[in-house]
C-alpha cells in the first residue's frame, strides 16, 4: 500500500524553528515528486511547494518563498518542512502529498500535521 | 482570491443531482492542464476523487463525474447521500505561475 505518513502535533511559540516530516512507503520514494500543502483553520487548501526526491529540484509558491525551506532524505524516504522563525499565522494544518508529472494529481495524501504557534 | 473559481457553497437534499463548477483560465484549464478534484470529508486529510477531467480512482463512486471545457470544469454528483457531505477542491497547473493552484473550496451541505 502506497502511503505517505507525516510526523505528530507541534505547539511552538513564535519565534521558534520547527522542522516536520513526511515519510513514504509502498512505492519508490524517488519516482515521485513530493508537495506540501497549507490548510489554515476553517481555510481552503495552499499549494507551497514541491521537491523532487530523485535530485532535490524544488519549486515553491511565491508566497511562501523564503518562508518556509523544503528538503528531502532519500535514504529513509522521508521529506521535510522547516520554519527557522514561527509566526502565530503559520499555525494551520500541513499537508505533504505524492505527485507524478507536472500535471498529475497529488495522491495519496499524508494524514496532515497540525501546527500550532502561540505565546 | 484563487486562480480557480469554486462556488463557496451548495446544497441538495438526498437522491438529487448537484454540479459544483470550477472556473479557470487561459494559463491553466484554457493551455490543457488537466483538473483533478479532492475531497475532504470532515476532520481528514484530502482524498482524490476524480483525475486527469473525468477519471475515478478505484473505490469511487460512479455517482461523482468529471468534465472539462475550455477554461471550465465541474463536478457532478449524482444519487446524493448523506456520506457526501463534505469540501470539494478542484486543482490544476497554471503555466504563467509556474505553480500548482487550487480552488477556494465548495462546501456541499445535504440537506
Amino acid at each position: 500500500e502506497v502511503q505517505l505518513v507525516q510526523s505528530g502535533t507541534e505547539v511552538r511559540k513564535p519565534g521558534e524553528s520547527l522542522k516536520i516530516s513526511c515519510q513514504g512507503s509502498g512505492y519508490s520514494f524517488i519516482s515521485y515528486w513530493i508537495g506540501w500543502v497549507r490548510q489554515m483553520p476553517g481555510k481552503g487548501l495552499e499549494w507551497m511547494g514541491i521537491i523532487n526526491p530523485a535530485d532535490s529540484d524544488i519549486r515553491y509558491s511565491p508566497s511562501f518563498q523564503g518562508q518556509v525551506t523544503i528538503s528531502v532524505d532519500k535514504s529513509i524516504s522521508t521529506a521535510y518542512l522547516r520554519w527557522n522563525s514561527l509566526k502565530a499565522s503559520d499555525t494551520a494544518m500541513y499537508y505533504c502529498a505524492r505527485m507524478g508529472v507536472t500535471a498529475s494529481p497529488f495522491d495519496p495524501w499524508g494524514q496532515g500535521t497540525l501546527v500550532t504557534v502561540s505565546s | 482570491q484563487s486562480v480557480l473559481t469554486q462556488p463557496p457553497s451548495l446544497s441538495g437534499a438526498p437522491g438529487q443531482k448537484v454540479t459544483i463548477s470550477c472556473t479557470g483560465r487561459s494559463s491553466n484549464f484554457g493551455a490543457g492542464y488537466d483538473v483533478h478534484w479532492y475531497q475532504q470529508l470532515p476532520g481528514t486529510a484530502p482524498k482524490l476523487l476524480i483525475y486527469v477531467n473525468n477519471n475515478r480512482p478505484s473505490g469511487v463512486p460512479d455517482r461523482f463525474s468529471g468534465s472539462k471545457s475550455g477554461t471550465s470544469a465541474s463536478l457532478a454528483i449524482t444519487g446524493l447521500q448523506a456520506e457526501d457531505e463534505a469540501d470539494y477542491y478542484c486543482q490544476s497547473y497554471d503555466s504563467s505561475l509556474s505553480a500548482w493552484v487550487f480552488g477556494g473550496g465548495t462546501k456541499l451541505t445535504v440537506l
